[in-house]
């Protein structure tokens, strides 16, 4: 598998389920993001944690971390129809060098 | 919060044209990178930038991309003369100088670039 790697590819849920998406990656790393997209648009971030850190919360975010497994989740609670977008892990192995961006997820959430 | 800024957010240009992509890192950043997404594809690594020069470039960035700090608080993108395989979101981003570890990068939202 590559650096960088979510899944499922896609995901489709009804308002009001939690979406969890998984992000697996093979270097070691500083840090990992999670970053929404949505179609055609930015980057927007979502949130960042240490290669330290096994979880982090934000709102309806809730990331984990494991480094020994190398992957980490992202889950979104009460997922509303303004969450669907795809959502990207990025990895960071410091150093100043480069980030890998996953394939991503694409999440689909039915009003 | 300090954020990463690009401009336009938006540009269209003519195949052939030479296109400038601004991007205006975090104040105290000294390392600066460009990514590039084409669409329905991953995000892609083109360049890092330190000190007035190249630190790393991925085989995307060929002779018709440059990188330039022309002042103390931009950083940009030209490329010489545009293909239509060049439409793309391009990414800036920055990170800090710490002594002895490395830092986060932080991702501006993006410069949609079409060219026709």
């Amino acid at each position: 598998s590559q650096q960088g790697e979510e899944d499922p590819q896609a995901l489709s849920i009804q308002e009001g389920e939690n979406a969890t998406m998984n992000c697996s990656y093979k270097t070691s790393i500083n840090n990992l993001q999670w970053y929404r997209q949505n179609s055609g648009r930015g980057l927007v971030h979502l949130i960042l944690i240490r290669s330290n850190e096994r979880e982090k919360h934000s709102g309806r975010l809730r990331v984990t971390l494991d480094t020994s497994k190398k992957s980490s989740s992202l889950l979104i609670t009460a997922s509303r129809a303004a969450d669907t977008a795809s959502y990207f892990c990025a990895t960071d192995p410091g150093g100043y060098q480069k980030v890998t961006f996953g394939t991503g997820t694409k999440l689909q959430v039915i009003p | 919060e300090p954020e990463v800024t690009q401009t336009p957010s938006h540009q269209v240009t003519q195949m052939g044209q030479e296109v400038i992509l601004r991007c205006v890192p975090i104040s105290n950043h000294l390392y600066f990178y460009w990514y590039r997404q084409i669409l329905g594809q991953k995000v892609e690594f083109l360049v890092s930038f330190y000190n007035n020069e190249i630190s790393e470039k991925s085989e995307i960035f060929d002779d018709q991309f440059s990188v330039e700090r022309p002042d103390g608080s931009n950083f940009t993108l030209k490329i010489r003369s545009t293909k239509l395989e060049d439409s793309a979101m391009y990414f800036c981003a920055s990170s800090r100088k710490t002594s002895g570890s490395a830092d986060t990068q932080y991702f501006g939202p993006g410069t949609r670039l079409t060219v026709l």
